[in-house]
């Protein structure tokens, strides 16, 4: 139990384009996603939380207009990266967490590797 | 502010060999400590969990300690293998809200 699945894995954009990313809790409602930024050989940071039918709650320094992110279900969490720049290239992984099965835990997805060109 | 950290970036050890991770965190007031598996260009993988009222949790091949009085918590894996290379985090949660605060991570390198 506990799959939270993440897509796409691997994109490649021109700078300005927008990119969407999704997550899915497959096998439980999760009542909160995460969003987190990894850069290489670094730990997890922490970019905003999501709860359904709620506006996301963004950590300091990040920009909630250029991260748009949806919670529309118990199970879909999308993340938007718009007007992309080489800087925001990076590993994005999404995590999901509430719910019965998922109290205290966050099941992570597999990330998604966003390369701007 | 609250940090999770670890004291060795860098982990080597022969394969059958046991392994310890450790991690130092300052939150007192955390309630939960997860550890995860990073391989890479994967997410986090879930290990074992611990509450703040255990000092101690067994799984299949690891065992997480927690030392609430010295705010440290570790990881042992037992007979380790050439498949638990990876990098690991461990993780607090605070009594209050939900979000996870990761450590700096561990590089686990398992010599064959």
């Amino acid at each position: 139990g506990a799959v939270v699945s993440q897509h796409p894995s691997w994109v490649i954009c021109k700078s300005g384009t927008s990119v969407k990313i999704e997550c899915r809790s497959l096998d439980f409602q999760a009542t909160t996603m995460f969003w987190y930024r990894q850069f290489p050989k670094q730990s997890l940071m922490l970019m905003a939380t999501s709860n359904e039918g709620s506006k996301a709650t963004y950590e300091q320094g990040v920009e909630k207009d250029k991260f748009l992110i949806n919670h529309a279900s118990l199970t879909l969490s999308t993340l938007t990266v718009t007007s992309a720049h080489p800087e925001d290239s990076s590993f994005y992984i999404c995590s999901a967490g509430g719910g019965w099965l998922a109290k205290n835990i966050q099941y992570f997805g597999a990330g998604t590797r966003l390369s701007v060109l | 502010g609250e940090s999770v950290g670890l004291h060795l970036p860098t982990l080597s050890v022969q394969e059958g060999d046991n392994s310890i991770i450790n991690c130092a965190y300052s939150n007192s007031a955390s309630d939960y400590f997860i550890w995860y598996k990073q391989e890479s260009g994967k997410g986090p993988q879930f290990i074992i969990d611990i509450r703040s009222n255990m000092d101690k949790r067994q799984g299949q091949r690891v065992t997480v300690l927690l030392n609430k009085t010295v705010k440290h918590l570790s990881l042992q894996i037992a007979a380790t293998q050439p498949g638990d290379s990876a990098v690991y985090f461990c993780a607090e949660k605070p009594v209050y809200g939900n979000k996870l605060v990761f450590g700096a991570g561990t590089i686990l390198r398992v010599k064959s």
